[in-house]
């Protein structure tokens, strides 16, 4: 009964290869995320989409697209592949934690995707 | 000013003493305010909210400064398993959240 999965959780592959990353969330939760770590650690958000929705975009190129078929998934793909796109993938979803009035991110157990 | 602004550390704390992290936030119109935790090669996760009232859990506290811009963290009787990172969350929204760089801890025995 996994809150947030996510497959692939390591995929290593060529420069200029496309792939697709899943993404599904079981909590009934609006909005859902992508975030990027890099090997520095940090934590940088990509897309945030509401009930299937783009609602952020924060400046990520366009080889990178996300797709909502509904607001349970949100997968995202990765055309043409780079070696800068080697990171962990986290995908994440918002809603308010249990007993409280704040919304709480649950998080996926990411995907180390490595580009050769 | 950054928007999430933390100090990365390390921080290398023996086994048993205090630490304390802290936090600054751009944003003054922000709402929301965490600590999140995150072990080596994991996903984060949320450690606890911060009210603006301050909360407690355990051997860990949380405290919010509205005025100054920033919430801290205190652990207290540190053990080993809380070496990690800890990663303070703000956020401006309801769609939005801001994570900080995150701050590592090493608990030493």
């Amino acid at each position: 009964d996994t809150a947030v999965s996510q497959t692939p959780k390591y995929l290593v592959t060529q420069m200029g290869n496309d792939k697709s990353i899943k993404c599904e969330q079981n909590l009934g939760h609006d909005t859902m995320y992508w975030y990027k770590q890099d090997s520095k650690k940090f934590l940088k958000i990509m897309f945030s989409y509401n009930n299937k929705e783009l609602i952020i975009n924060e400046t990520v190129p366009n080889r990178f697209s996300p797709k909502s078929p509904d607001k349970a998934h949100l997968n995202l793909h990765i055309n043409s592949l780079e070696l800068g796109d080697s990171a962990v993938y986290f995908c994440a979803s918002i809603g308010l934690a249990g007993g409280s009035s704040y919304n709480e991110q649950f998080f996926g157990p990411g995907t180390r995707l490595t580009v050769l | 000013r950054k928007e999430v602004e933390q100090d990365p550390g390390p921080f290398n704390v023996p086994e048993g003493a205090t630490v304390a992290f802290n936090c600054t936030y751009s944003n003054s119109a922000s709402q929301s305010f965490f600590w999140y935790r995150q072990d080596c090669r994991k996903e984060p996760k949320l450690l606890m909210s911060v009210y603006s009232s301050g909360n407690e859990d355990g051997r860990f506290t949380a405290q919010l400064n509205r005025a100054s811009q920033y919430i801290s963290l205190l652990i207290r009787d540190s053990k080993l398993s809380d070496s990690a990172t800890y990663l303070c969350v703000v956020g401006p929204g309801h769609d939005k959240i801001i994570f900080g760089k995150g701050t590592r801890l090493h608990i030493l025995p």
